[in-house]
C-alpha cells in the first residue's frame, strides 16, 4: 500500500498557483519524495523529487517540512493542461515505486 | 528525449488466449517494470526487472508472466486472458534501482472478451 495521503481532489482558477499537499508521516530519513502527474489517457509523467531542502525545476516547485512529514508541490500559475491526477510517492533506494489514488486536480477557467 | 514504447495501444483478445504486451526503452535504463491501472485501483505494479533475465513479482503477478531477454526489452505475458485482466496496462523504465524517477509509456489498453 501507498505510505502518502493526498486529499481525493482540488480545484484551482486558471493562472493561480495551485498547492497540491502530501502527507507522509511515516517518512524515514533516507526517503525520498517524487511527484508525478498523469494526464488523462497517458502514462504518468516524473514531475519532481527532493529529500529535505526545497526544490524547484521547469515544472513545479516542492517543498517539504522541516520535519519531513509533509510535501507541498506547487504549480505557480496553473493553466487548463495542468488539470491532471497527480501522485505523490515516498521511496527509499531500494523500494518499489507504489502509486497511491493521488489528488485529482481541475484547474477552472 | 527519452523513450519508452509499447507495442500496442489498444488490443481486442478472447479469453483464454495467450497475450504479449511488448516494452521497449532506448535509455540504456537497467530497470523495467510492468503496472495495470484500473478505475479506482490506481496503478499496481505486476512484475519488475533490475537487470537482463531477471525478474521480480510485484504486487500483482497471479496470472502473469515476463520475460527480459534484452536490456531494452521487458515483455508482459497473459497465459490465458480472462475478462478480470481486461485493463490498461503501463511499461516503465528507471535508470537504476536507486532512482524513484521512471519512464512511462503510453499504455496499451486490453480488452478480453
Amino acid at each position: 500500500d501507498a505510505k502518502t495521503t493526498q486529499p481525493t481532489s482540488m480545484d484551482c482558477a486558471e493562472g493561480r498557483a495551485a498547492n497540491l499537499p502530501c502527507n507522509h508521516s511515516t517518512i524515514s530519513g533516507n526517503e525520498y519524495v517524487y511527484w508525478y502527474r498523469q494526464i488523462h489517457s497517458q502514462g504518468p509523467q516524473y514531475i519532481i523529487h527532493g529529500l529535505k531542502n526545497n526544490e524547484t525545476n521547469e515544472m513545479a516547485s516542492l517543498i517539504i517540512t522541516e520535519d519531513r512529514k509533509s510535501s507541498t508541490l506547487i504549480l505557480p500559475h496553473a493553466t487548463l493542461r495542468d488539470t491532471a491526477v497527480y501522485y505523490c510517492i515516498d521511496k527509499t533506494s531500494y523500494d518499489k515505486v507504489i502509486f497511491g489514488p493521488g489528488t485529482s486536480l481541475s484547474v477552472i477557467p | 528525449d527519452v523513450k519508452v514504447t509499447q507495442s500496442s495501444r489498444y488490443l481486442v483478445k478472447r479469453t483464454g488466449e495467450k497475450v504479449f504486451l511488448e516494452c521497449v526503452q532506448d535509455m540504456d535504463h537497467e530497470n523495467m517494470f510492468w503496472y495495470r491501472q484500473d478505475p479506482g485501483l490506481g496503478l499496481r505494479l505486476i512484475y519488475f526487472s533490475y537487470d537482463v533475465k531477471m525478474k521480480e513479482k510485484g504486487d500483482i503477478p497471479e496470472g502473469y508472466s515476463v520475460s527480459r531477454e534484452k536490456k531494452e526489452r521487458f515483455s508482459l505475458i497473459l497465459e490465458s486472458a480472462s475478462t478480470n485482466q481486461t485493463s490498461m496496462y503501463l511499461c516503465a523504465s528507471s535508470l537504476a534501482q536507486y532512482t524513484g524517477e521512471l519512464f512511462f509509456g503510453e499504455g496499451s489498453r486490453l480488452t478480453v472478451l
